[in-house]
C-alpha cells in the first residue's frame, strides 16, 4: 500500500510551458484533491473530485485543468505555465466513514515556472 | 464562507517548555477541524481532529487541542516541547455540508529551544 504518489519531485518550466502533474492512490478513496502551498499562504485548494468523472473547482482554479477518469488517478495540467504558479503542489485522497473522514496527502511537487 | 486564522506565523519555546498554537474560525455553523503538521520538505500529517463529541481531543506526539465552541477556537497545546516538534503547523476546517473541502490556515512554525 503506497499511499498517495506524486511524480515528478521537482520540476522546472520555462512560462507558456505545459506539462502534467501525476497524482495516484491506491487506497480506493473516491475524494482526491489538489493543493498549492506558498509561503505565507498556507495550502489553497485548486481542484477536487468526488468521485471518477466528477470534479469540481476550489478556491483558485484558474490556470489549472484536472479529470479523473479512474479513481486511483487524478492528474492536473498547468496549460500555459506563468511564474506565478511557481509552488509546492500536493495531491490528497481522502477516506470516509459516516461523519468521520481522513485526508491523505502526497510528498508534493515542487515547481518553479522561469 | 469557511476561514481560519492562526495567531502568530512564527512561535519560539524552549525545550521541555509549554507549546500554545492559536487557531480561530468563522462559521455561522461549527466545522469539522483538524490540526496538521509538515516536517521539512515533507507532506501533511495528520495530527488530531475534532468532528463530534469530547471537545478535548488527544493526537499523537502528546498533542491535544480543545474546541471553544464560544470562543470559536481550536487552540493546539503540548506540555513539555521536544525538539523533534519544530516543525510547521496547519490549522484547517470543514465545513459539515457539500463537499468538506479542508481550508488551512496560513500556518505557524514552531522553533524549539535547546
Amino acid at each position: 500500500n503506497a499511499g498517495v504518489t506524486q511524480t515528478p519531485k521537482f520540476q522546472v518550466l520555462k512560462t507558456g510551458q505545459s506539462m502534467t502533474l501525476q497524482c495516484a492512490q491506491d487506497m480506493n478513496h473516491e475524494y482526491m484533491s489538489w493543493y498549492r502551498q506558498d509561503p505565507g499562504m498556507g495550502l489553497r485548494l485548486i481542484h477536487y473530485s468526488v468521485g471518477a468523472g466528477i470534479t469540481d473547482q476550489g478556491e483558485v482554479p484558474n490556470g489549472y485543468n484536472v479529470s479523473r477518469s479512474t479513481t486511483e488517478d487524478f492528474p492536473l495540467r498547468l496549460l500555459s505555465a506563468a511564474p506565478s504558479q511557481t509552488s509546492v503542489y500536493f495531491c490528497a485522497s481522502r477516506v470516509e466513514s459516516g461523519r468521520v473522514y481522513e485526508q491523505y496527502f502526497g510528498p508534493g511537487t515542487r515547481l518553479t515556472v522561469t | 464562507a469557511q476561514s481560519v486564522t492562526q495567531l502568530g506565523s512564527h512561535v519560539s519555546v524552549s525545550e521541555g517548555a509549554l507549546v500554545l498554537l492559536r487557531c480561530n474560525y468563522s462559521s455561522s455553523v461549527p466545522p469539522y477541524l483538524f490540526w496538521y503538521v509538515q516536517y521539512p520538505n515533507q507532506g501533511l500529517q495528520l495530527l488530531l481532529k475534532y468532528t463530534t463529541g469530547a471537545t478535548l481531543v488527544k493526537g499523537i506526539n502528546g498533542f491535544e487541542a480543545e474546541f471553544k465552541k464560544s470562543e470559536t477556537s481550536f487552540h493546539l497545546t503540548k506540555p513539555s516541547a521536544h525538539m523533534s516538534d519544530a516543525a510547521e503547523y496547519f490549522c484547517a476546517v470543514s465545513p459539515q455540508t457539500g463537499a468538506n473541502n479542508l481550508f488551512f490556515g496560513t500556518g505557524t512554525r514552531l522553533t524549539v529551544i535547546p
